[in-house]
């Protein structure tokens, strides 16, 4: 059974441009979750979609967006990059919403660089 | 609100002794409690879950947590660890939002150091 995955693996961009990446989840997974892992902070939970509705947003700006596809499949949107959106992206997926009791299986992420 | 301290951001053990990550959580309601190990430039990999069942959870790799609401603590361990062990370990907490939903806080992780 194919794991997450996620690309690209690596990027590089400048201040105020923008990125999009992409995670397709295990079959079967209705559930996906963004995180970031920047460097020294841990992981910050940042969206959480379900059935191709975005249920729950972590504490960050607009600027992040996100949406999920009728294959389950979704993308990160990240606007105006900035020198701090530098980190790993992480995606999960789980087999359904609950996040709670469900385990969430991990991408091996997107390494981002902002110059 | 819920949050969960990983009190050690280092842990160093030699090859063959016992391991322990410490972490606490602070929860409103019922959580439910992850770790999850990382390896360098690999993903995050679930260890064990703690969701109301047995307090004393069993995980892969030899690892097990107990639960312990008295101390609100769920603290990993593993009799003898191998090198294969050092990785990054992440505790993670999930309760219940104000808008009904669960959502996971992770821990800052501890770095586990194994010296041959």
């Amino acid at each position: 059974e194919a794991g997450v995955t996620q690309s690209p693996t690596h990027l590089i961009k400048t201040r105020g441009q923008q990125v999009t990446l992409r995670c397709s989840p295990i079959s079967g997974h209705t559930s996906v979750y963004w995180y970031q892992q920047a460097l020294g902070l841990g992981l910050q939970f940042l969206l959480w979609y379900d059935e191709g509705e975005e249920r729950n947003r972590g504490n960050f700006p607009p600027r992040f967006s996100g949406r999920q596809f009728p294959n389950y499949s979704s993308e990160l949107n990240v606007n105006a990059l900035e020198l701090e959106d530098s980190a790993l992206y992480l995606c999960a997926s789980s087999l359904r919403g609950l996040a709670g009791v469900e385990t969430q299986y991990f991408g091996p992420g997107t390494r981002l660089l902002v110059l | 609100a819920q949050s969960v301290t990983q009190l050690d951001s280092h842990v160093s053990v030699s090859e063959g002794t016992p391991v322990l990550l410490r972490c606490n959580y602070s929860s409103s309601y019922s959580p439910s409690l992850f770790w999850y190990v990382q390896h360098p430039n690999k993903g995050l990999q679930l260890l064990l879950k703690y969701t109301s069942a047995a307090t004393l959870v069993k995980g892969i790799n030899g690892f097990e947590a107990e639960f312990k609401k008295s101390e609100t603590s769920f603290h990993l361990t593993k009799p003898s660890a191998h090198m294969s062990d050092a990785a990054e370990y992440f505790c993670v907490v999930s309760d219940l939002t104000r808008g009904g939903s669960y959502i996971p806080t992770f821990g800052r992780g501890t770095s586990l150091i194994v010296h041959p």
